[in-house]
């Protein structure tokens, strides 16, 4: 079956460093999703990856290594409103996402 | 940037009725449409992919004959609730995909519509 893999829940400092990982077994690989959900509203897209390395957009990176099915999201200098449930998503090989759970994220200060 | 509008935000029924949710591209067209419930604290669920001048296509689960999907323009697709009930009541999203656009930015989500039925 297929499986995407992503803690829970985590806690960080503001103006921290924190970062989120995701782990995925699905049918075939065609890029993979970061995206933001706060409490209540839909998902804003965050970050893609298809090829191995690292994204960076301003305080967000985002990692893909698909030899080990493995992505993370790095989000630098903490803000308050960073607080939001974190979603992970690969698309298969039929072009479908599929979702995690999301990572909610607490930011204290 | 691409948006997709959701109407309405909030609608509150009463059990056994009907509600119909829109879903619109405001400034590019879109084939094809997704339509996502989320229950409080838990992922994005697809119910659907809804294809313009075509049938769409349910997930395993989904009851076709209680949500019914219209897609009949490149940049409107509805999702009906039929006789709805408490526990339909939940988080609807849509997201809609760029006819023109590339490979990474494909999705593109609506603000989401909270439905309750007492």
């Amino acid at each position: 079956g297929q499986n995407i893999d992503q803690p829970t829940e985590m806690t960080a400092t503001e103006g921290a460093i924190v970062q989120i990982n995701c782990t995925y077994q699905t049918s075939g690989f065609n890029g993979l999703f970061w995206y933001q959900q706060h409490a209540g509203e839909a998902p804003t897209f965050l970050s893609y990856n298809v090829l191995d390395g690292l994204e960076e957009k301003g305080r967000f990176s985002s990692f893909l290594s698909r030899s080990k099915g493995y992505s993370y999201l790095l989000l630098k200098e903490l803000q308050m409103k960073d607080s939001a449930s974190y979603l992970c998503a690969v698309r298969d090989s039929n072009y479908q996402l599929i979702w995690g759970a999301g990572t909610k994220l607490i930011i204290k200060p | 940037g691409a948006v997709v509008s959701q109407h309405p935000s909030r609608v509150i029924c009463k059990s056994g009725t009907s509600v119909k949710i829109e879903c619109r591209s405001l400034d590019f067209q879109a084939t094809t449409m997704f339509w996502y419930r989320q229950f409080p604290k838990q992922s994005l669920m697809l119910m659907a992919t809804s294809n313009e001048g075509s049938k769409a296509t349910y997930e395993q689960g989904v009851e076709k004959d209680k949500f019914l999907i219209n897609h009949a323009s490149l940049t409107l697709s509805t999702l009906t609730v039929t006789s709805a009930h408490p526990e339909d009541s939940s988080f609807y999203i849509c997201s809609a995909r760029d006819l023109a656009g590339g490979d990474s930015y494909e999705q593109y989500f609506g603000p989401g519509t909270r439905l309750t039925v007492t």
